[in-house]
């Protein structure tokens, strides 16, 4: 199984709408994932942290199922601007090491 | 605050050419970072600084080599660039204070090897 596994996508959504993305992974006992945001041809940027008792930002909800492996990112009323790649970022098992990055889901939204 | 600033933003070379990518940080973190991101295949790390004066190897380091140069700057070069390497190329920085933390990007460079 790969470390870290998203749906590529693009999920196509009309503005307004709600959309959850969800990512598994594997090897990894951290008490915290991430979700990333990458617009085109930029660089990624940190959206948001997820801890095991979840997480909400605004229009953001990011929980973690640790029994079956998976983060998942919710986004109510989508904007246009919220049209992106969301990249989730998996920590290493245990003590310092780097983090691995999923290839990421694209979400488009239209007007 | 710039925060990761990365030099050049674009580069064509031909194959066999070699150049360095210059990479600095002025949040005074322990650790940077260097990935490459390719169509379909995600971040990929090549190289790694968890604090000054120790380099380590990611996921992909052939054909790079790395210098930390000071806290600030962390450089890759590419020593005989080949056509497999054209990329575009991510310098990151974290604190690394000794548990996974955020990484802060820089804006990138678009390398194309003829």
């Amino acid at each position: 199984r790969k470390e870290v596994e998203q749906d590529p996508g693009p999920f196509n959504v009309p503005e307004g709408a709600t959309v959850a993305f969800n990512c598994t992974y594997s090897n990894s006992a951290s008490q915290s994932f991430f979700w990333y945001r990458q617009d085109c041809r930029k660089e990624p940027k940190l959206l948001m942290s997820v801890y095991s008792s979840g997480n909400e930002d605004g229009r953001f909800t990011a929980q973690l199922n640790r029994a079956s492996q998976y983060i998942s990112l919710l986004i109510r009323d989508s904007k246009l601007s919220d049209s992106a790649t969301y990249l989730c970022v998996v920590p290493p098992n245990s003590g310092y090491s780097t983090l691995t990055f999923g290839k990421g889901t694209m979400l488009l939204v239209s007007p | 605050n710039a925060g990761v600033t990365q030099t050049p933003k674009f580069q064509v070379l031909k194959t066999g050419q070699s150049m360095t990518l210059q990479c600095a940080q002025d949040m005074n973190h322990n650790s940077m970072y260097w990935y490459r991101q390719d169509p379909g295949m995600g971040l990929r790390l090549i190289y790694y600084s968890a604090s000054e004066g120790t380099t380590d190897k990611g996921e992909v380091p052939n054909g790079y080599n790395v210098s930390r140069l000071n806290k600030r700057e962390f450089s890759l070069r590419l020593e005989s660039a080949a056509p497999s390497q054209t990329s575009v190329y991510f310098c990151a920085s974290s604190e690394g204070v000794g548990s996974p933390d955020t990484q802060y990007f820089g804006p990138g460079t678009r390398l194309t090897v003829l």
